[in-house]
């Protein structure tokens, strides 16, 4: 059963932009993560947060997380035509850290 | 390091006959991971090792489909026989036991004809 589910799963802004994606889960965890996929290409993680947290940053990137609504966000800030790709967001359980479930993804295009 | 790394890039096959995917992860890695990737199912988990042994095969669609590991530096995802359906792009990736992030391999792109 599908842990994560990102919202939109289609996003289309000028660049230099803010975009935001959102992905809910359904069950306890000990961290989620978001990883980017460009196209023909495998996954990168972008960002952890580990569930005692409630925002994170790196770079451009924004992470919050909000275990009461078993939900989190990515914000991408000043977005490039770089940054077009599909965004994933992904959960473990609280039974096992390791194994992962992603969510559909939300594909993100930023137009020149 | 390279990173992980698959093969076959790309393989195009027909029905029936049997399809092997290889992986090496990075070195010092503990865990391994294989994944199904579709338009219809999105990623989907097949299989996970640690330290070589298989901890949860729950995500194998059929006994089509095996999986071994059998040194630190390489797996094999095997499909005997293979079939239409089984067509996706197939990821490998690894990680530190404590560290969370996985890092994926490029694929291997399967077409069963």
């Amino acid at each position: 059963s599908q842990q994560g589910e990102e919202d939109p799963q289609a996003l289309s802004i000028q660049e230099g932009e803010n975009a935001t994606m959102n992905c809910s889960y359904k069950t306890s965890i000990n961290n989620l993560q978001w990883y980017r996929q460009n196209s023909g290409r495998g996954l990168v993680h972008l960002i952890l947060i580990r569930s005692n947290e409630r925002e994170k940053h790196s770079g451009r990137l924004r992470v919050t997380l909000d275990t009461s609504k078993k939900s989190s966000s990515l914000l991408i800030t000043a977005s490039r035509a770089a940054d077009t790709a599909s965004y994933f967001c992904a959960t473990d359980t609280i039974q096992g850290a390791q194994k992962l479930v992603f969510g559909q993804g939300t594909r993100l295009t930023i137009n020149p | 390091d390279a990173g992980v790394i698959q093969s076959p890039r790309h393989e195009v096959t027909e029905m029936g006959q049997e399809v092997t995917l290889r992986c090496k992860p990075i070195s010092g890695h503990d865990y391994l991971f294989w994944y199904r990737q579709t338009m219809m199912r999105g990623l989907e988990l097949l299989i996970y090792f640690n330290n070589n042994v298989p901890i949860d095969d729950s995500g194998m669609p059929e006994d089509r489909f095996s999986a071994k590991m059998p040194n630190a530096s390489f797996s094999t995802l095997k499909i005997q026989p293979s079939e239409p359906r089984d067509s996706a792009v197939y990821f490998c990736a690894s990680s530190y036991p404590l560290g969370g992030n996985q890092f994926f391999g490029p694929g291997t792109r399967l077409t069963v004809l």
